[in-house]
């Protein structure tokens, strides 16, 4: 079983949409979670920490239920900027992150 | 800030070859990854080095991988000799230590690497 699972999508969206998706992990053993962001043939970017009593950053809200161990993310009025593949990301008691294989979403005009 | 700086960008090579990949992280950053990223895998971390010291290398699929480090400016990772299924895209990143910035990793642009 993979460390960290989401669900591949696409998710295909108008602009102006909401659009949800989760991850699950694992390990119950993990203690950080975060977001990141990966544009088409580009390196991955820190999009936002995931706290436990969840949190938000402009259109973007992230939850976390440790009980069940899953992570989502919620994007609010979509962009066609926010087209892109977004990793969820688990890290344990040492330095090592363990990426999903990432979720794509797709806004369209 | 420059940020984290790879070369070669692209590197195109015959299987048997010898590759280089180079890294440069951003100036103070005591963490560095080595990771590769593949369709059928996805990212995968292969080794990390804190303060310029290999920490964990249980990711490096084969002998035929190694990495070093030898000074906190410089990073290489090495295929020797390299094969097909080694072509993937291959990611520095750096971070720093400390308890709010110890989660955050930055992206170097990757190298993408075809072995024919």
């Amino acid at each position: 079983r993979k460390e960290v699972e989401q669900d591949p999508g696409p998710f295909n969206v108008p602009e102006g949409a909401t659009v949800a998706f989760n991850c699950t992990y694992s390990n119950s053993a993990s203690q950080s979670f975060f977001w990141y962001r990966q544009d088409c043939r580009k390196e991955p970017k820190l999009l936002m920490s995931v706290y436990s009593s969840g949190n938000e950053d402009g259109r973007f809200t992230a939850q976390l239920n440790r009980a069940s161990q899953y992570i989502s993310l919620l994007i609010r009025d979509s962009k066609l900027s926010d087209s892109a593949t977004y990793l969820c990301v688990v890290q344990r008691g040492d330095y090592k992150l363990s990426f999903g294989a990432g979720t794509t979403v797709t806004v369209r005009a | 800030d420059a940020g984290v700086i790879q070369s070669p960008r692209h590197e195109v090579t015959e299987m048997g070859q010898e590759v280089t990949l180079r890294c440069k992280p951003i100036s103070g950053h005591d963490y560095l990854f080595w990771y590769r990223q593949t369709m059928m895998r996805g990212l995968e971390l292969l080794i990390y080095f804190n303060n310029n010291v290999p920490i964990d290398d249980s990711g490096m699929p084969e002998d035929r991988f190694s990495a070093k480090m030898p000074n906190a400016s410089f990073s290489t990772l090495k295929i020797q000799p390299s094969e097909p299924r080694d072509s993937a895209v291959y990611f520095c990143a750096t971070g720093l230590a400390g308890a709010w910035r110890r989660e955050t990793q930055y992206f170097g642009p990757g190298t993408r690497l075809l072995v024919l």
